[in-house]
């Protein structure tokens, strides 16, 4: 049962241009939600932490949203680099502790 | 700081074989968490663990098992390895259950094959 989506899979665009990841979840006991950057053969490194009674966070040219009424939460990444490719992944935690990844969306950032 | 660090990065099993995936953290954390990662499936959480001295089973703990003998150091052992269980391995820890103002850390995975 996918408890989090994360849309679309894949995603390509120039350097430069301002992006947006997408995550919804179902759960609405969320507790805090977490964007992670993979990259290829490499363990996942935290991004971004908002609670549920934040809006957004923000760091360096990365800004993270969250809407806990619509079950959704965004990563606004602002003028991409090729660095920025990776895979990012969120994952939404409850109340009772409960964690539920996203499969991810792989981002290519043309030079 | 190391932060989490598995040992060993790669393996390969032969069907039936056991081995025991390590995990180290040195940040104090309370809880640790052992996941699977496989494609289209995400992360699967197989086992955790609250504090010292405590396991528990998460969404697919079959085939696993875990120990928690000192507060730094988490291990899952496969006792029988199957092609099923061939998957990348990420071992994470967090500072208490909901973690407000932290959240997880993410060892660099352990790749396991079993053929």
């Amino acid at each position: 049962k996918q408890e989090v989506t994360q849309i679309p899979a894949a995603l390509s665009v120039p350097e430069g241009e301002n992006l947006v990841l997408n995550c919804s979840f179902t759960d609405s006991a969320i507790y805090n939600l977490q964007w992670f950057r993979q990259d290829p053969g490499k363990g996942l490194t935290s991004l971004l932490l908002i609670q549920s009674s934040q809006r957004e966070q923000t760091s360096g040219r990365l800004n993270a949203s969250l809407d806990k009424s619509s079950g959704r939460s965004t990563l606004y990444i602002a003028a991409s680099q090729p660095g920025d490719s990776a895979t990012y992944l969120c994952a939404y935690n409850t109340n009772a502790g409960k964690s539920t990844f996203g499969d991810g969306t792989t981002l290519t950032v043309k030079p | 700081n190391a932060g989490v660090t598995q040992t060993p990065k790669f393996r390969v099993l032969k069907t039936g074989q056991s081995m025991t995936l390590l995990c180290a953290q040195d940040m104090n954390h309370e809880y640790m968490y052992w996941y699977r990662q496989d494609p289209g499936m995400g992360l699967r959480l197989i086992h955790y663990s609250v504090g010292e001295g405590t396991t528990a089973k998460g969404e697919v703990p079959d085939g696993y098992n875990v120990s928690r003998l000192k507060k730094q150091n988490f291990l899952l052992g496969l006792e029988s390895a199957a092609p099923s269980q061939t998957s990348v391995y990420f071992c994470a820890s967090k500072r208490d259950r909901v973690s407000r103002d932290y959240g997880y850390t993410f060892g660099s995975g352990t790749r396991l094959t079993v053929v």
